[in-house]
């Protein structure tokens, strides 16, 4: 089991508000990842972090920001929610020279 | 365009009975394929890794095959369980890419009845 933490995991919001879902890692890992996944869908792409100060978009187009202060922390924030990010949000984190990939338990989130 | 395709989309099996699932992609360069599998609400978890010259792994139950030249893999389950009730996720990895690039499938969902 990797030691990667997600919270909340459900959460249930209005339109407009501001939420911040939170990543943190044990493992020392540098690279760290956020997808979003719906339904029956492939896991799709939307930021990475090489490290601290280093954030990147992914390949899905995402209303989202994160930050990468700490080496363990990769927060990702909407600051107005809107239904259509409805979805399930994963975090993953990878250590230096490897692409193995561990993952998170995710997020629920649903905009209402 | 790098893809990746699984089939069925979801499958339904009787406890202790076998199943294969099938990965098809079209990723290049390739570095290594993966499957994971995903209980329902909780993040993927890796059951393989293999690399361009690996073409068996097992993990208990599970044994996964690739074929390199035809770009093709299966995961077959033996003697099957209640908890194998999961989606199973075929994932492809470019070579070359230092940001460890994966390419993900849609899943194949598969159901054990008792």
């Amino acid at each position: 089991e990797a030691d990667i933490y997600q919270t909340p995991r459900y959460l249930v919001i209005g339109t407009g508000k501001k939420i911040t879902l939170e990543c943190s890692q044990t493992m020392g890992h540098d690279k760290m990842y956020w997808y979003q996944q719906d339904p029956g869908m492939e896991l799709h792409l939307i930021h990475y972090s090489y490290g601290v100060n280093s954030t990147e978009k992914g390949d899905l187009s995402s209303e989202s920001t994160v930050s990468r202060i700490r080496t363990e922390h990769f927060p990702l924030t909407l600051e107005s929610a809107r239904p259509s990010h409805t979805s399930q949000y994963l975090c993953a984190s990878a250590a230096p020279g490897t692409d193995t990939q561990y993952f998170g338990p995710g997020t629920r989130l649903t905009v209402l | 365009k790098n893809q990746v395709e699984q089939s069925p989309q979801s499958l339904i099996i009787l406890e202790g009975k076998n199943c294969t699932l099938q990965c098809n992609y079209t990723v290049s360069p390739f570095s290594n394929l993966r499957w994971y599998k995903q209980d329902t609400g909780r993040g993927p978890v890796s059951l393989t890794i293999m690399t361009f010259s690996e073409n068996t792994k097992s993990n208990g139950r599970y044994t996964a095959t690739l074929d390199a030249d035809t770009k093709q893999s299966s995961l077959h389950i033996t003697a099957s369980q209640l908890s194998d009730s999961a989606s199973y996720i075929c994932v492809v990895s470019d070579r070359g890419s230092t940001l460890g690039r994966l390419y993900f499938g849609r899943g194949t969902q598969l159901t054990v009845w008792p």
